[in-house]
């Protein structure tokens, strides 16, 4: 039982450049979100699925994308990396709404 | 609006000491307040809900409706309590929470 793995640990883009981030989790849970923390400003809501098939917007969706592949698998695209997005990514699932399980991080650094 | 307010970034003690890291809010509806916590080179876990009321590694803490407070508390602090804590909250029902800015903890020998 892994819980939430996330891929890759560490990151780093030039401006302009895309990837993906990918986040799994092994606990049969519905719901899954994607964050960011950066100094000072804790951790911001990027986006959000409350079920397989659904994905909403969070307080700071702008600049990313997202895909709920199945009940496992959630994914974080960044399109056209900006230095803004430079953070360290947190991935976490949760059943009920209360969101336990966090992932290990993905730190991205864009140039 | 909805916020959490961590009023402190940086908060040292000494190793015995009592400890109170506070957590104010502001939300409308019904909130759910939690702690969580991120030791160094950790992942975040939760530490508290307000709503089981436990008490969780010597930690308590208690939802004052009338100060909008959820204020963490330990009567003796030891070296391993040195972590990021995070207050934050979700509206009953949803799947939005909001995150304080956190408070560094440090527990000094």
């Amino acid at each position: 039982n892994a819980g939430v793995t996330q891929t890759p640990k560490f990151q780093v883009l030039k401006t302009g450049q895309s990837m993906t981030l990918q986040c799994a989790q092994d606990m049969n849970h519905n719901s899954m979100y994607w964050y960011r923390q950066d100094p000072g400003m804790g951790l911001r809501l990027i986006y959000y699925s409350a079920s397989e098939g659904t994905t909403d917007k969070g307080e700071v969706p702008n600049g990313y994308n997202v895909s709920r592949l199945n009940k496992r698998e959630f994914s974080l695209r960044l399109e056209s990396a900006a230095p803004s997005q430079t953070s360290v990514y947190f991935c976490a699932s949760s059943e009920g709404g209360q969101m336990e399980f966090f992932g290990p991080g993905t730190r991205l650094t864009v140039l | 609006a909805q916020r959490v307010t961590q009023p402190e970034k940086l908060l040292s003690v000494f190793k015995g000491a009592p400890v109170e890291l506070k957590c104010n809010y502001s939300y409308s509806g019904s909130p759910e307040l939690f702690w969580y916590v991120q030791y160094s080179r950790q992942r975040l876990q939760l530490l508290l809900r307000h709503i089981s009321r436990e008490s969780i590694k010597g930690f308590t803490a208690d939802l004052n409706k009338g100060e909008t407070s959820f204020h963490l508390k330990k009567p003796f602090a030891q070296e391993e309590d040195s972590a990021m804590y995070y207050c934050a909250l979700s509206n009953s029902g949803t799947y939005k929470y909001i995150f304080g800015t956190g408070t560094r903890l440090k527990v000094l020998a």
